[in-house]
Formats: structure tokens, sequence, C-alpha cells
């Protein structure tokens, strides 16, 4: 299995509502990955989990808020988003966050916040 | 930034051709990768090379690495109408870091 799923593939949501982003993967990786990317766009680095640790985290705002439950799972809690927000949210893996590794991709979260 | 510039932005040819892409970056790095992105979806890697390497094969595929100049090519070779998507080089200077170029949007035409 090389797949990295993605849950739900579109949300739309209000300003004021809650909602959780869901990336699972079964490949024994021990990185994952929260990309945001905007259209016309490359993909933008928002947070990094290694060994279930966040590693990384590129200054996102506090209303973006990562969880790693376990090794093959990562949630991306979302609370008061603005427009602005709205962005394909990418999930990637890798077997362990070293170097020369390649990244494996889910086929996103198409999110619109109205 | 260790964000990459690609060019062209945009490229069309024919089924058949050619399809030779640039990236630029602007620090050392690790490696330097190119992914694949079919419109709204996930990117799918393609190949790595490493900063040690200078050039290196797979199927159609050609990747060239000149780092004295922070640069990178890609070649795809007898291209079909499936290869239309969004290429993008990633450069991966630290660790667990990838980041990803512009890109270039490439439509091949049967």
């Amino acid at each position: 299995d090389t797949e990295v799923t993605q849950t739900p593939k579109h949300l739309v949501m209000g300003m004021t509502n809650k909602k959780s982003l869901k990336c699972e993967q079964h490949m024994g990786h021990r990185a994952m990955y929260w990309y945001k990317q905007k259209a016309k766009k490359p993909p933008e680095l928002m947070f990094v989990y290694s060994y279930e640790k966040l590693s990384i985290n590129e200054s996102v705002p506090s209303r973006f808020s990562p969880e790693c439950p376990n090794s093959s799972l990562l949630n991306l809690h979302l609370h008061a988003l603005q427009p602005e927000d709205s962005a394909l949210y990418l999930c990637a893996s890798s077997r362990s966050g070293t170097v020369n590794e390649k990244l494996f991709f889910g086929s996103g979260t198409q999110l619109s916040v109205l | 930034s260790q964000q990459g510039e690609e060019d062209p932005q945009a490229l069309s040819i024919q089924e058949g051709e050619n399809a030779t892409m640039n990236c630029s970056y602007k620090t050392s790095i690790n490696n330097l990768q190119w992914y694949r992105q079919n419109s709204g979806r996930g990117l799918v890697h393609l190949i790595l090379i490493r900063s040690n390497e200078r050039e290196k094969h797979s199927g159609r595929l050609r990747v060239t690495l000149d780092t004295s100049k922070k640069s990178s090519s890609l070649l795809i070779t007898a291209s079909r109408a499936a290869d239309t998507a969004s290429y993008f080089c990633a450069a991966s200077g630290g660790y667990q870091k990838v980041t990803f170029g512009t890109g270039t949007k490439l439509q091949v035409i049967p």
C-alpha cells in the first residue's frame, strides 16, 4: 500500500466553524507533512511531524492546529479561519524524514472558507 | 527562502516532441527532486538527484544538476498527451524541509 489518504476531499466552512482535516498512511513512514497550496502556486510547507513529534512549524497562524495521534495518522484542526485560507491542503509522508527521501502525497482537501 | 524559480512558466508542445523545464534555486542543497501534479490533485514524485550527481535517467525522464550554477533541468522525451500536468522542482537543503519551485505547466497536444 503506497497511498496517503486524505479526507474529506472537499470542505466548505464558515469563519466561525471548527473542522478537521485527516490524513492516513500505512506505509510505516515516520515523517508526515502538511502543505498548503493556493491556486497556480507551489505547495508551501506548514508543519512536519517526525516520530509523532512536531519538528517544524513554519510560523503558521494558531488557527491551524496540527495533531499526530499515532504514526499512521495526521490531523489538521481548523478554527476561525479567514477567506484567504481557502486553498488545497496536502498531506505527505516520507520514510523517516531524513535527507534524500521522496515525499508521498495524498490527493488533498480543497478547502473553501466563506 | 529556498524556493526555486522555474522556467518556462508554461510550455505547449506537440505529442512526440521533447519538453525541457529549468529550475534555479538559491542556496546549497542536499538533493533536488522533481514532482508532477495533475490539476487539483496531489503531487507525484518523479526523480531525485543528489547534490554530488550531475545527471540521472528514469524511463523517458532525464534530469541534470549543476550545483555551481544552482540550476537543474528536467527533460521529458517523446512526450505524450498523458504528460500534460504541472511540474515542480523541489530543493532539499535541510533536514525534512523540501521547498517547491514555482512550477511549469506543460500541455502536450495530441
